[in-house]
């Protein structure tokens, strides 16, 4: 069975830094481009970036280039976002997920960005 | 950025009715290499989403053959042909011809 499990989401203040991961398993992680998508609360989907399957190209939503990181650890089969400088507009869910050529998303990770 | 524009934002209809959604986009998603990168989600109330087409008109795996996406250029097209209560959700366009990508707003689909 397919699993995509994200974790290290929560309450966080303004300006901190915040790191998610998402392990991966039931299929071969490093054979695919992975991604990260998030959901505000108002339910507008947005595309933040992928990663190639071996790790050497990203790309970004350049409205989130400066400040998210996309990485990856095949040995681990896990995927990370790394978020610095969190703004009240990056309260969302954030999921991560592989679509281009199947269709494995997680479940959800919420973070909410208040002081 | 494209802006991929859905109508109608909301869908109201009776099991059995076929219904469609729009998603039009504000440039041509043709890529340089022949492919159309435009894809169909659903995320049903407390899901999360759910890839139903992809490339246009592709029925992803195990989606059930009542869906289909059509379009080309700018208009796209999916189609439910005969609704069913398991597809009530909303349903987003999302296009990756253009970096970045961008999804469309949305249009959720309720029982009239």
């Amino acid at each position: 069975e397919v699993q995509l499990v994200e974790s290290g989401g929560g309450l966080v203040q303004p300006g901190a830094s915040l790191k998610l991961s998402c392990v991966a398993s039931g299929f071969t992680f490093s054979d695919y481009w992975m991604s990260w998508v998030r959901q505000t609360p108002g339910k507008t989907m947005e595309w933040i970036g992928d990663i190639k399957y071996d790790g050497s190209y990203t790309n970004y939503a350049p409205s989130l280039k400066n400040r998210f990181t996309i990485s990856r650890d095949n040995a681990k089969s896990t995927l990370y976002l790394q978020m610095s400088n969190v703004r009240s507009e990056d309260t969302a869910t954030y999921y991560c997920t592989s679509f281009y050529h199947r269709d494995y998303w997680g479940q959800g990770v919420m973070v909410t960005v208040s002081s | 950025d494209v802006v991929l524009t859905q109508t109608p934002s909301i869908l109201s209809a009776t099991i059995g009715q076929s219904v469609s959604i729009s998603c039009r986009s504000s440039q041509s998603l043709l890529d340089s290499d022949g492919n159309t990168y435009l894809y169909w989600f659903l995320q049903r109330p407390g899901q999360s989403p759910q890839r139903l087409i992809y490339l246009v008109s592709n029925l992803g795996s195990g989606v059930p053959n009542r869906f289909s996406g059509s379009g080309s250029g700018t208009d796209f097209t999916l189609k439910i042909s005969g609704v069913e209560a398991e597809d009530l959700g909303v349903y987003y366009c999302m296009q990756a011809t253009h970096a970045p990508n961008t999804f469309g707003a949305g249009t959720k689909l309720e029982l009239k």
